[in-house]
């Protein structure tokens, strides 16, 4: 069972409005990862982390900013949120064996449905 | 251009019946290959994880097979279940950088008809 938690599932915002979407993980893993997937289509990395002070961006290009002050928590911000921003974020982790976790495995939160009007 | 490729796109079978999924991958340079089962409005959780040494896999009802060769894998699903319903990723891993770059398929669309 992973140990990695998204929130909030669903909001719903107006245009302009600034958005946190948060992300917690309790295995130790220093690698993270930010995926934005619309439905039916595959997943695209936007960002990721080594580990603490360490953020880099993926592959597709990304309006968000993200931070890592500390190992278990890697929260991804919108500071202007527009209507193509509305995707659903997914937050997904690994490298670490800590916790009995295969370091091999990435695991993914429950993802954060956002729709911006 | 690296690519996963996933069929079929969709897919419906009656409960109890098996089914096979397919994957052709063109990532070089190959490091594993993973399946991840994703239920609608969830995150993605692994099924299996093989290397270029691996054949094939089981979890549970689930086998996936790999052909490095030909960069072709497949997931078996045995004795299908309502719980199957799910869109069923196919993801590629390179070892060209540190991160271990994934690439992603789009999924195919599993629904299990009682």
């Amino acid at each position: 069972e992973a140990d990695i938690y998204q929130t909030p599932r669903y909001l719903v915002i107006g245009t302009g409005k600034k958005i946190t979407l948060e992300c917690s993980q309790t295995m130790g893993h220093d690698k993270m990862y930010w995926y934005q997937q619309d439905p039916g289509m595959e997943l695209h990395l936007i960002h990721y982390s080594y580990g603490v002070n360490s953020t880099e961006k993926g592959d597709l290009s990304s309006e968000s900013t993200v931070s890592r002050i500390r190992t278990e928590h890697f929260p991804l911000t919108l500071e202007s949120a527009r209507p193509s921003h509305t995707s659903q974020y997914l937050c997904a982790s690994s490298g670490s064996i800590k916790r009995g976790s295969s370091g091999n495995t990435i695991y993914f939160g429950e993802g954060s449905w956002l729709t911006v009007v | 251009k690296n690519q996963v490729e996933q069929s079929p796109q969709s897919l419906i079978i009656l409960e109890g019946k098996n089914c096979t999924l397919q994957c052709n991958y063109t990532v070089s340079p190959f490091s594993n290959l993973r399946w991840y089962k994703q239920d609608t409005g969830r995150g993605p959780v692994s099924l299996t994880i093989m290397t270029f040494s691996e054949n094939t896999k089981s979890n549970g009802r689930y086998t996936a097979t790999l052909d490095a060769d030909t960069k072709q894998s497949s997931l078996h699903i045995t004795a299908s279940q309502l719980s199957d319903s799910a869109s069923y990723i196919c993801v590629v891993s390179d070892r060209g950088s540190t991160l271990g770059r994934l690439y992603f398929g789009r999924g195919t669309q599993l629904t299990v008809w009682p």
